[in-house]
């Protein structure tokens, strides 16, 4: 059974500290994911990686980091944390191969900042 | 890049009753278009997407049609169900094999 395991269900920061977001995927999946999801506007892409040590910017960078270091842990950071970066974070993963475009996620990762 | 707009952002229907939620697409490249479903609390789960060489895909009560011509595809969800409740996205993949999501649709299905 396909497993992406994020490390915190709910977290609550202050503003201008340093957030850590850890995703892991058991699956051996090539391509890793982070998503955050807002009411209204769906899952908008952050930052993907296709292979150990590579990433991609997404199409909501700014503010964020991401590390690969392994190729079933992707993790996000969040460098000095801002109120508006609150939301609900998903980390996906998927396999390499261009016919198999499922996406599996993450429970997600409920992150406020006050 | 792609962008996907999907409507309604909410829809309310009657249990045994029919909902229809709606994407459209900017890219005509675009060529594959998943449908994921999330229940309250849980994870985006893929559910039946279609690829553009097909016009229509059913897998029981589920089915999305496709119109490469226009630019939108649809799911539809027969004889409703109170566990069809849910965040319904739609998806579609450019030709780089990046997913742009839609806004969301919150599905309620009334007992």
């Amino acid at each position: 059974d396909v497993k992406v395991t994020q490390s915190s269900r709910y977290l609550v920061k202050r503003t201008g500290e340093k957030v850590f977001l850890e995703c892991v995927q058991d699956m051996d999946h090539e391509n890793m994911f982070w998503y955050r999801q807002d009411p209204g506007l769906g899952l908008r892409l952050i930052y993907f990686s296709y292979d150990v040590k590579m990433k991609e910017k997404g199409d909501i960078p700014e503010g964020y980091s991401v590390s690969r270091e392994k190729k079933e842990r992707f993790s996000l950071i969040l460098e000095s944390a801002s109120t508006n970066q609150t939301s609900m974070y998903l980390c996906a993963s998927r396999t390499g191969s261009a016919n198999t475009g499922e996406l599996f996620f993450g429970e997600g990762s409920r992150l406020t900042v006050l | 890049g792609e962008n996907v707009e999907q409507h309604p952002s909410t829809l309310s229907v009657q249990e045994g009753d029919s909902a229809v939620i709606k994407c459209t697409y900017s890219d005509s490249a675009s060529n594959y278009f998943p449908w994921y479903k999330q229940e309250l609390g849980k994870r985006p789960q893929l559910i039946i997407d279609i690829r553009s060489n097909v016009g229509e895909k059913k897998d029981q009560r589920i089915a999305v049609t496709l119109n490469k011509t226009a630019k939108h595809f649809s799911l539809h969800i027969t004889e409703t169900q109170p566990e069809d409740s849910a965040v319904y996205f739609c998806a579609a993949r450019d030709a780089g094999n990046m997913l742009t999501f839609g806004g969301g649709t919150r599905l309620m299905v009334k007992p």
